[in-house]
């Protein structure tokens, strides 16, 4: 069962044009959302992450919003650049005693930023 | 980087066969993570050891065994391999419970 539903599956953006990556869950204990960068060859990286106590959380150009009643989050790509063309993921977890690493991820999203 | 490091790279093995994929996470982490990433199931998290001890358990096989050892660094055993098994393994580490970094992977192919 997806836990995580991400959307678009893919998404092609100018450059200095805004990136909007949408996710939706439904188990409602979940209560830490981050989001991974992955290019092609390496591993995921943190990008940024939430917790549902505030309904957005900005750090540079990326951003987060939060919607706890409608089980929504998403992120934004302001300015978004070149090098940010990556495959980006939602992902959330329950605070299983200390631990949020049992992450359930969304699907991707394969972000194409033309110069 | 991340800091985390895995081996091998790449893995080719035959069905039935066993192999040992190796992580080593950055220096000072105590917790280790297993994700397995495949086209038809994207990531999924596979195990958690903290500081020696099993944390979490997702959706890893029976065939699938892990631990970590005293110096931290862990080993993830998959055993008569099929060929669904074939995916990218990802370790990755953290402290305060969180899965902050990941290794590059090892690309395990069963053939």
């Amino acid at each position: 069962q997806q836990q995580v539903k991400q959307s678009p599956q893919s998404l092609i953006v100018q450059k200095g044009g805004i990136s909007i990556i949408n996710c939706a869950y439904e188990n409602t204990a979940f209560d830490y959302f981050p989001w991974y960068q992955q290019f092609p060859g390496k591993g995921p990286a943190l990008l940024i992450a939430i917790r549902p106590d505030v309904s957005e959380k900005k750090e540079g150009r990326f951003t987060i919003s939060f919607n706890k009643s409608a089980k929504q989050f998403s992120l934004h790509i302001m300015d978004s650049q070149p090098g940010d063309s990556a495959t980006y993921f939602c992902a959330a977890s329950e605070k299983g005693g200390t631990s949020y690493g049992k992450l359930t991820f969304g699907q991707g999203t394969i972000l194409t930023v033309h110069p | 980087d991340s800091g985390v490091t895995q081996t091998p790279k790449h893995l080719i093995t035959a069905t039935g066969q066993r192999v040992t994929l190796r992580c080593s996470p950055r220096s000072g982490d105590l917790s280790v993570y297993w994700y397995q990433q495949s086209l038809d199931q994207g990531l999924q998290f596979l195990i958690q050891y903290y500081n020696g001890e099993e944390r979490a358990k997702g959706n890893i096989l029976e065939r699938f065994s892990a631990q970590q050892f005293p110096d931290l660094h862990s080993e993830l055993n998959l055993s008569s391999l099929e060929l669904g098994d074939s995916a990218l393994y990802f370790c990755a580490s953290g402290t305060s419970g969180l899965a902050r970094y990941f290794g590059p992977g090892t690309r395990l192919t069963v053939l």
